[in-house]
């Protein structure tokens, strides 16, 4: 069975500061990943997706990258704003998806 | 388009009591599932659909069951409810299977407390 991991739980930066979210993964048979954003009490909302083929995706200032081979997503987001905490999940596809249980993120001004 | 809709927003039941969470879609989308999302846990697939009049078990079945006799609707039922279905229920919709290029797309959750 697929176990997806986002390491931190938790976490604070001051607003400004580049930061990088983790996702691993267990098994590399995936067909894409993909990254979502969670407000509390709120749906879950697209960030990237990453097909199993390709290393990257940009979106503005969310920059995702794969390494299927090691079980390994990260999530990258520059010049962080108050606006950009919630919680980020990531989610990988096999024959269903498979969420991690998030890091909640907390841009302070 | 209003996307993926649910309802209620928030239900509380006894245990024993029997309910149905509503979830629609008007994007034409062939592929419906439905999560549940517990602390600590994250989210878990409980059914989905391929399309009209096919459903399958996703990883935590037990206690629901569903049916899709259109392409834009995909209810949960449970039979008897229990504490332990104390949970938030996410509707999400896509075009294709997981395992295609697809995006799923989320409704804003029903929020389920069971005493």
């Amino acid at each position: 069975k697929q176990e997806v991991t986002q390491i931190p739980a938790a976490l604070s930066v001051p607003e400004g500061e580049n930061l990088v979210l983790n996702c691993s993964f267990t098994d590399s048979a995936i067909y894409n990943l993909q990254w979502f954003r969670q407000d509390p009490g709120k749906g879950l909302t697209s960030l990237l997706l990453i097909q199993s083929s390709q290393r990257e995706q940009t979106s503005g200032r969310l920059n995702a990258s794969l390494d299927k081979s090691s079980g390994r997503s990260t999530l990258y987001i520059a010049a962080s704003q108050p606006g950009d905490s919630a919680t980020y999940l990531c989610a990988v596809s096999g024959n269903q998806f498979y969420f991690g249980t998030g890091t909640s993120l907390t841009v302070i001004p | 388009n209003a996307g993926v809709t649910q309802t209620p927003k928030f239900q509380v039941l006894k245990t024993g009591q029997s309910m149905t969470l509503q979830c629609a879609q008007d994007m034409n989308h062939e592929y419906m599932s439905w999560y549940r999302q517990d602390p600590g846990m994250g989210l878990r697939l409980i059914h989905y659909s391929v399309g009209a009049g096919i459903t399958d078990q996703g990883e935590v079945p037990n206690g629901y069951n569903v049916s899709r006799s259109t392409t834009e609707d995909f209810p949960l039922r449970l039979l008897s409810a229990a504490p332990s279905q104390t949970s938030v229920y996410f509707c999400a919709s896509s075009t294709g299977l997981a395992g295609v290029q697809e995006t799923q797309y989320f409704g804003p959750g029903t929020r389920l407390l069971v005493l």
